[in-house]
This record gives structure tokens, sequence and C-alpha cells, in this order.
């Protein structure tokens, strides 16, 4: 079955330190695979996405990401976190059987501390 | 651009009533789904639908129901409500197979 696992709960870096969330997947195929960031009592939004090609991903907020298939990895990094980065990260990935639903990870909080 | 809208916000609700959660999307999206959301557990999927006039279950079914008359709206009902559907419940819609999933703002269920 898909999975998403994503090891830390919890992260607290410096502003202006760089960050690195982790994702592993479970997939029998090759995966479609997403990250979005949820503000506090707010909804989902899309920080970027692999579907297939260069396997590092640029996306919003100066947020990248490396697929590695070897690994069954899709790690978030960014350069230099900002205060206004935190917030909770949901890895995400495509379960093309069961339509097109996500099977998302429990998420990975990001504290910034100045 | 509206893009998907979920009503109410909130909800606080008596065990054992029936409820409705209102979503609907202008993007023409085909495909719509259903998520709750709990502490420590993530977005796990409760129903889902490809198209208009077609639905499945997801992950946690159990106690939900959802319809697709049109493209535009996928309303979720709880018929009997049970604490244990307190959660925050998020509407998502897609263009197709392995677009990305755009999520309505959530609305916030309390089930006493």
């Amino acid at each position: 079955a898909q999975s998403v696992t994503q090891p830390d709960i919890h992260i607290t870096v410096s502003e202006g330190a760089s960050l690195e969330l982790r994702c592993n997947y479970s997939y029998g195929a090759t995966p479609y695979l997403f990250w979005y960031v949820q503000s506090p009592g707010q909804g989902l939004q899309l920080l970027l996405k692999y579907f297939s090609g260069d396997t590092l991903v640029q996306g919003i907020k100066g947020f990248e990401a490396e697929f590695k298939r070897s690994q069954s990895s899709f790690n978030l990094r960014k350069p230099s976190v900002h205060w206004s980065d935190a917030a909770e990260y949901f890895c995400a990935v495509g379960a093309g059987q069961a339509g097109t639903a996500l099977i998302f990870g429990k998420g990975t909080t990001l504290s910034v501390s100045s | 651009i509206a893009g998907i809208t979920q009503a109410p916000t909130s909800q606080i609700l008596a065990a054992g009533r029936r409820m409705t959660l209102r979503c609907t999307q202008d993007m023409r999206h085909n495909a719509m789904y259903w998520y709750r959301q709990d502490l420590g557990l993530g977005l796990r999927l409760i129903h889902y639908s490809n198209t208009a006039g077609t639905t499945g279950k997801g992950e946690v079914p159990d106690g939900y129901s959802v319809s697709r008359a049109n493209t535009d709206d996928f309303p979720l009902t709880l018929a009997s409500a049970v604490p244990s559907q307190t959660s925050v419940y998020f509407c998502a819609s897609s263009e197709g197979q392995g677009k990305t999933q755009y999520f309505g703002p959530g609305t916030r269920l309390l089930v006493l």
C-alpha cells in the first residue's frame, strides 16, 4: 500500500539558517509527489510538485525539493529560512488507483527562532 | 476567482444530529475530494469523485456520505454525528489524475 512518512514531527531552525524537511514514500510505480504548506487556521497551499523529468524541482517562496528514486525520498529544502516560513508542511504522494486522491504524511511543524 | 469555497466556516453540533458540509468550486475541475485533518494524523481521504455522477470511498468513509450531482458541488453529509467526527474538514479539487489538488479553507466541526 502507498504511504508517506515524515520522520520529523517538529523542527526548529534559526532565521537565516538552511532547512531540510524529510519525506519518504512507498509507492509501486513512478509517483506524483507534492509538498504543501499550511499556516495556522488556513487551508493547504501547494509549494511544489514532481511528476517527471528533472529530479530537482523549484517551488514558490524559495523552496526546492529533490526526488531520489533510489532512496524513495522527496526532501524539501530552503537555503535561508524566514520567520514567515513557520507553518506545518505536508508531503503527499499521488495514489493513482484511487482516482487522483493524495496520501499525506502526518506533517512536520516548522518553528523559526530569531 | 473564488476557487473553492466551503460552508460553514465552523460549526458546533450535538451528537446524533445530521449535518451537511458544503463545497463549491468554480474552476470546472473534474475531480473533487473530502479530507479530514486531525492532530498527529495528517489529512485522510474520506470520499472522492472523479467526475460528476460518480463517487468513491477513501480511507475513512464510515459515517459519511457524498453526492456529486454536478461539476461544481460536492457536499459531505454526516447522517448522525458522533464526537469522533470532531475535526477540520477540507474539500479539494483537481483537473484530473496526477494534477495538483487545490484546497478550500476548511470547516471546523465540533461534535458534542
